[in-house]
Order: structure tokens, then C-alpha cells, then sequence
């Protein structure tokens, strides 16, 4: 158990809606990522959340959008979802920012199905 | 981003070492070699990173190239339950993005 907690497990949604997906990183931990996994691209990362402030900026689409709130927990927005966007996505968490050693603690992942 | 080359599966036996070789020939100064694994059904986990120096620690053992171009991660002594995907992963101190390759399957025989 990493400490990552993401939620839902599991999301079944149609194309053209809207869904979010939550995560609440290690205590203490104040950098969030993004990342999503699918069987065509691989692991890519999305977003880097730090201490409330966007960090870095991956491959995110337009259509997806997160934060992350004074509580430290972050959100993922994926809107005008595609078949496309079927995938897993994780959420990851480390200490600070930087630096040689930052290691990132990922979660269980959120399993989104888009029909 | 400096691109990593790792094979795409390897096997092993329980209870012996594994090497999993890494190509980086463009990797820069201010690149660290990170691994992560990740088990099936899991999401990633850090195993180890180096600079220049050889570097080991409860998990596993990474050897680094004099010429940086290529590294090793070393399990000493594998488990069923170091079956995985293993990347490997050049990350600058400067950032923290994980940029993930396809990585190697590692399966590990009873």
C-alpha cells in the first residue's frame, strides 16, 4: 500500500460525458501527478500538481483539466470523453519538488470505460 | 527527453540474479537513471536511481557505465514476486516528470 488513495476503482461512462476522478496523495506529500496508462500509448504523464500550484505539463488534452485543492487532494476533469480516453489512470504523489531523489508513490489507479 | 532502450521481456529462474540492461547513449549531464516497476495489476513503484556511481539498496543493485550510456539493474536473487515491468527512466534534477518507455517484462520461473 503506497498511501495513494484513488477513487472510483472502477468508471463506466458513455462518450460525450463528463467524469472525475479524485486522489488524496501521502500525508505530508504535497506534489500530485497525473498520469494515464493505455494499451496503445504506455504510461504518459498528464500534470504535476504542487502544494496547489500547476508544476509541469505533459501530454494532457484540452478536454481534461485537474487541480489541486488547499487540502492537498487533487481532482482529474476528463470531459467530452472519446472511446479514446478508456484507460487507467494514476495518480502519484511525492514530497517536495525537484531534486535528484523525489520519488513518486503511485496509486491503484482509476479504471475509466468509455462505451 | 533522452530516450531509454530496454528489451521487451526477459525470464529468469526463482532464486537467481537477474540483469536487466538499459541503453541511454544520449543521456546528458544532468540526467539521473531511475527504475520503476510495476507489478501486474499495480500501479508503479520507485526500485532504485543513480548518477554515476554504482548504487544498492534493500530492493536491488544498479550498475552505471564509466560512459553513462548504458546501466544494469541487478536482482540478486529473483522472486515470483519480481515479475514485472521494469523501466527504465532518465529524469533531470531539474524535474520531476517520469517519462516511461514500453520497459521489460520480467518473468520469473518457479
Amino acid at each position: 500500500d503506497s498511501g495513494v488513495t484513488q477513487t472510483p476503482k472502477h468508471l463506466i461512462t458513455a462518450t460525450g460525458q463528463r467524469v472525475t476522478l479524485r486522489c488524496s496523495p501521502r500525508s505530508g506529500d504535497l506534489s500530485v501527478y497525473w498520469y494515464q496508462q493505455s494499451l496503445d500509448q504506455g504510461l504518459q504523464f498528464l500534470i504535476q500538481y504542487y502544494n496547489g500550484e500547476e508544476r509541469a505539463k505533459g501530454n494532457i488534452l484540452e478536454r481534461f483539466s485537474a487541480q489541486q485543492f488547499p487540502d492537498l487532494h487533487s481532482e482529474l476533469n476528463l470531459s467530452s470523453l472519446e472511446l479514446g480516453d478508456s484507460a487507467l489512470y494514476f495518480c502519484a504523489s511525492s514530497t517536495h519538488s525537484g531534486g535528484s531523489y523525489n520519488e513518486q508513490f503511485f496509486g491503484p489507479g482509476t479504471r475509466l470505460t468509455v462505451l | 527527453d533522452a530516450k531509454t532502450t530496454q528489451p521487451n521481456s526477459m525470464e529468469s529462474n526463482e532464486e537467481e540474479p537477474v540483469h536487466l540492461p538499459c541503453n541511454h547513449s544520449t543521456i546528458s549531464g544532468t540526467d539521473y537513471i531511475h527504475w520503476y516497476r510495476q507489478l501486474p495489476s499495480q500501479g508503479p513503484e520507485y526500485v532504485i536511481h543513480g548518477l554515476t556511481s554504482n548504487v544498492n539498496n534493500r530492493m536491488a543493485s544498479l550498475a552505471i557505465a564509466e560512459d553513462r550510456k548504458s546501466s544494469t539493474l541487478i536482482l540478486h536473487r529473483a522472486t515470483l514476486r519480481d515479475a514485472a515491468v521494469y523501466y527504465c527512466i532518465l529524469k533531470k534534477s531539474s524535474g520531476d516528470k517520469l517519462t516511461f518507455g514500453t520497459g521489460t517484462r520480467l518473468a520469473v520461473r518457479p
